[in-house]
């Protein structure tokens, strides 16, 4: 099975910094990784799709880039609506599989 | 605009088999090529995708819960569902469903979630 792996696991930042966050595969899986923001008590949101596809209605300041193995979820500018939590996901032959998370906090 | 629903008990025995339904609106399961998925999210944890079910009937589940995992689709009322079996405290969690792109590579659409707490 692939694992994913995120780091940091918590980042403390300040509103307007930007902000990275990474995902790595254990094997890869071209472009096939998402990104997503969960804020407490809701479901997921679809941020990015297939590595660096901005999902529909999306504000541009998320971006995603990478393939194979190494991905990386950036926020330039980070606003207030912006302190989640955020995930990665891939998939690879009928088989989905999530990061562990990382939750962006305020400084 | 799609919208997705989850139903079914809050609490269940251990050992039990739990049952959840997933109601879809605004779109039909059976229509277009899409992937119907199941995901689950311990309390203060990460996701973990359980299993997922094409418009034509394949199932596909996580080889961690494989065993005690059932997927299954009734068209007639938009509808698919999650059984799983054997369940213990740790299948404790928010269970959410949702639907996947049309490459089901992710998931594009998701219901609210719903919280089972297996307990006696």
């Amino acid at each position: 099975d692939i694992q994913m792996t995120q780091s940091p696991s918590t980042l403390s930042a300040s509103v307007g910094d930007r902000v990275t966050i990474t995902c790595r595969a254990s094997q890869s899986i071209s472009s096939w990784l998402a990104w997503y923001q969960q804020k407490p008590g809701k479901a997921p949101k679809l941020l990015i799709y297939k590595a660096s596809s901005l999902e529909s209605g999306v504000p541009s300041r998320f971006s995603g880039s990478g393939s194979g193995t190494e991905f990386t979820l950036t926020i330039n500018s980070l606003q207030p609506d912006d302190f989640a939590t955020y995930y990665c996901q891939q998939y690879n032959s009928y088989l989905w599989t999530f990061g562990q998370g990382t939750k962006v906090e305020i400084k | 605009q799609l919208q997705l629903q989850e139903s079914g008990p809050g609490l269940v025995k251990p050992s039990e088999t739990l049952s959840l339904t997933c109601t879809v609106s605004g779109g039909s399961i059976s229509s277009g090529f899409y992937y119907w998925g199941w995901i689950r999210q311990p309390p203060g944890k990460g996701l973990e995708w359980i299993g997922s079910i094409y418009y034509s009937g394949s199932t596909y589940s996580n080889p961690s819960l494989k065993s005690r995992v059932t997927i299954s689709a009734d068209t007639s009322k938009n509808q698919f569902s999650l059984n799983l079996s054997s369940l213990t405290a740790a299948d404790t969690a928010v269970y959410y469903c949702a639907r996947h792109d049309e490459g089901a590579t992710h998931f594009h659409y998701w219901g609210q979630g719903t919280l089972v707490t297996v307990s006696s």
